[in-house]
């Protein structure tokens, strides 16, 4: 089974405009976290946003925050107030704390574009 | 700030030829690790090592083999390569965290075309 799964291979969104972009995972390990990387045309992949499961509170970093859902399983990434160099993949990844190993687990992916 | 250096950024060998992928970073990170990126698949982990002197094998491993060589450099070294090898292959550093809370930074890519 994946454990990560992003559903949306494409989104667009219009500037200024808030988007949504989904991502539910699949674990047992009761502690965990949960990332977002964006990766522009360029092709590096820039970290964004955490949040781990035993956050009270929803992160935010500037326009983006992350809607966690813990018993649904979801992480979905906001970003407000779209620009246009927003245009990019967007991957969600997971760490099973227990593993110890340190490693992420990647979804395939949101390709997001800003439409002006 | 440097961050997390790959070398070389773009390579095409021949089926059955080795080589080898370099990684550094000078960010003090006792973690690294070697992804590769495929179309529609998302990054899958090669191999990581947990702090220097380690190093165990990720979800894709065969294949590949790595080398810690000190703390800040982390190889990764395609004995013979085959044309399933094409990727785009990244390495990342992380620092140790409570609840491993610190994020994974990662060098710009390295594309490899086997023919």
């Amino acid at each position: 089974a994946q454990k990560i799964t992003q559903t949306q291979p494409g989104m667009f969104v219009q500037e200024k405009e808030a988007v949504t972009l989904d991502c539910t995972y699949d674990t047992s390990d009761p502690s965990y976290g949960l990332f977002w990387y964006k990766q522009p045309s360029s092709g590096e992949m820039i970290f964004l946003i955490y949040q781990g499961s035993y956050d009270q509170q929803n992160a935010t970093e500037g326009r983006y925050s992350l809607n966690f859902q813990k018993a649904r399983k979801s992480a979905n990434l906001v970003i407000s107030a779209s620009q246009l160099g927003d245009s990019a993949m967007y991957f969600c990844a997971m760490r099973e704390h227990q593993t110890g190993a340190n490693n992420l687990f990647f979804g395939t992916g949101t390709r997001l574009t800003v439409i002006p | 700030n440097a961050g997390v250096t790959q070398t070389p950024k773009f390579q095409v060998l021949k089926t059955g030829q080795s080589m080898t992928l370099q990684c550094a970073q000078d960010m003090n990170h006792n973690s690294m690790y070697w992804y590769r990126q495929d179309p529609g698949m998302g990054l899958r982990l090669i191999y990581y090592s947990a702090s220097e002197g380690t190093t165990d094998k990720g979800e894709v491993p065969n294949g590949y083999n790595v080398s810690r060589l000190n703390k800040r450099e982390f190889s990764l070294r395609l004995e013979s390569a085959a044309p399933s090898q094409t990727s785009v292959y990244f390495c990342a550093s992380s620092a140790l965290g409570d609840y491993s809370n610190q994020p994974q930074h990662f060098g710009d890519g390295t594309r490899l075309s086997i023919l």
